[in-house]
């Protein structure tokens, strides 16, 4: 079956660490999407890729990093400059013009 | 940013009745979407409209969409308890392809017994 397949469901982070959130997807879409959602908000953008060694920042990249070297992949880096990092983490892909497909998502939270 | 805001915030009814969410964003749109999202989940794509049409229809979904007032409506008819969830519009720029989405406030939709 096609889909995105985000992991770790859960992850801890200490204070100064730097964490690395995976996002894998079989559905040959072109752009990729990581959005934070803390609870009871939205969605904030913050960063996508359009295709494969290109990405953009979006609304909230600060204190946060991606690669894009394959299609597949598109993980989410959560360096220690980012002061409030506890929050719901979901990647995305699309193709076109099309609706988004959502992973299952990646909870974070600092101890 | 957040390009769309969602009434209302939060919504109970009983299964059986119809739930109506509305949404209102900021500029032009190439299409607006609307997803849901059960408690701890990923989101997942409803129905997507695009900016040239008025209504679109899928099985007791209803999207209604007027860009003069730059608003939405979603229509969910004869509810069910399954459908307890929160609800979000999205706006695509009407610029580009691969467009990223702006994701509204949501609405948290409890349908009860």
């Amino acid at each position: 079956d096609g889909g995105i397949t985000q992991s770790p469901k859960y992850l801890f982070r200490k204070e100064g660490q730097n964490v690395t959130l995976s996002c894998e997807q079989n559905l040959n879409h072109d752009a990729m999407y990581w959005y934070r959602q803390d609870p009871g908000q939205g969605l904030r953008l913050i960063y996508y890729s359009q295709i494969v060694n290109d990405f953009q920042k979006g609304d909230i990249a600060e204190g946060y990093s991606v690669s894009r070297e394959k299609k597949e992949s598109f993980p989410l880096t959560v360096t220690s400059a980012q002061k409030n990092p506890t929050a719901f983490y979901l990647c995305a892909s699309g193709q076109g013009e099309g609706g988004y497909t959502f992973g299952s998502g990646t909870r974070l939270t600092v101890v | 940013s957040q390009q769309g805001e969602e009434d209302p915030q939060a919504l109970s009814i009983q299964e059986g009745e119809n739930a109506t969410m509305n949404c209102s964003y900021k500029t032009s749109i190439n299409n607006l979407q609307w997803y849901r999202q059960n408690s701890g989940r990923g989101l997942v794509h409803l129905i997507l409209i695009r900016s040239n049409e008025r209504e679109k229809h899928s099985g007791r979904l209803r999207v209604t969409l007027d860009t003069s007032k730059k608003s939405s409506s979603l229509l969910i008819t004869a509810s069910r308890a399954a459908d307890t969830a929160s609800y979000f519009c999205a706006t695509a720029p009407n610029t580009g392809t691969a467009s990223k989405l702006t994701f509204g406030t949501g609405t948290r939709l409890q349908v009860t017994l």
